[in-house]
């Protein structure tokens, strides 16, 4: 299995709504990451978790909580967001540092 | 300031045609990867160099890496319609598992 999954494709949230995303893979990578992009930008790195701990945070501001429950999933836990978060949010993973990152499709979130 | 920034921003050819396209890098790096995204998409990898490499081929793809201008370009030769695409260089900046991407070039092929 090579692919990173992530649920749900869409997302449509108020801002004080809270909800969550997920990624998985079954690659037996020990780094995930979660980053945002927005239209016609590069995506931008929010977080990196490697072997199951947070290892860099982008200084994404604390309405965006990731979390690692274990070697093959990954969240991102939304609350209070704002219109400005509405993008598409992309998870990745990667076997070894250095190596090609394998992407999911993303959500498409939009913030009203 | 940002890793990675390519140039042409877009590109538009005709299917057959050889499409370049470039990516300059300001800090040293260990490696530097090709990326493509069809529109609201993931990213998929197409390859990757290392800063010892000076050219790399993959099928209709080829990359060359000069670390003295710090710059890369990737060309696709005769392409294709489902080449249509964002192209984005990605770089290491020589930290373990984090890599900035480049602006990206949008390649559109004619058919």
């Amino acid at each position: 299995d090579t692919e990173v999954t992530q649920t749900p494709k869409h997302l449509v949230m108020g801002m004080t709504n809270k909800k969550s995303l997920k990624c998985e893979q079954h690659m037996g990578h020990r780094a995930m990451y979660w980053y945002k992009q927005k239209a016609k930008k590069p995506p931008e790195l929010m977080f990196v978790y490697s072997y199951e701990k947070l290892s860099i945070n982008e200084s994404v501001p604390s309405r965006f909580s990731p979390e690692c429950p274990n070697s093959s999933l990954l969240n991102l836990h939304l609350h209070a967001l704002q219109p400005e978060d509405s993008a598409l949010y992309l998870c990745a993973s990667t076997g070894l540092a250095f190596n090609e990152q394998f992407f999911g499709p993303g959500t498409r979130l939009t913030v009203l | 300031s940002q890793q990675g920034e390519e140039d042409p921003q877009a590109l538009s050819i005709q299917e057959g045609e050889n499409a370049t396209m470039n990516c300059s890098y300001k800090t040293s790096i260990n490696n530097l990867q090709w990326y493509r995204q069809n529109s609201g998409r993931g990213l998929v990898h197409l390859i990757l160099i290392r800063s010892n490499e000076r050219e790399k081929h993959s099928g209709r793809l080829r990359v060359t890496l000069d670390t003295s201008k710090k710059s890369s370009s990737l060309l696709i030769t005769a392409s294709r319609a489902a080449d249509t695409a964002s192209y984005f260089c990605a770089t290491d900046g020589g930290s373990n598992y984090k890599l900035t991407f480049g602006k990206g070039t949008l390649l559109t092929v004619n058919p």
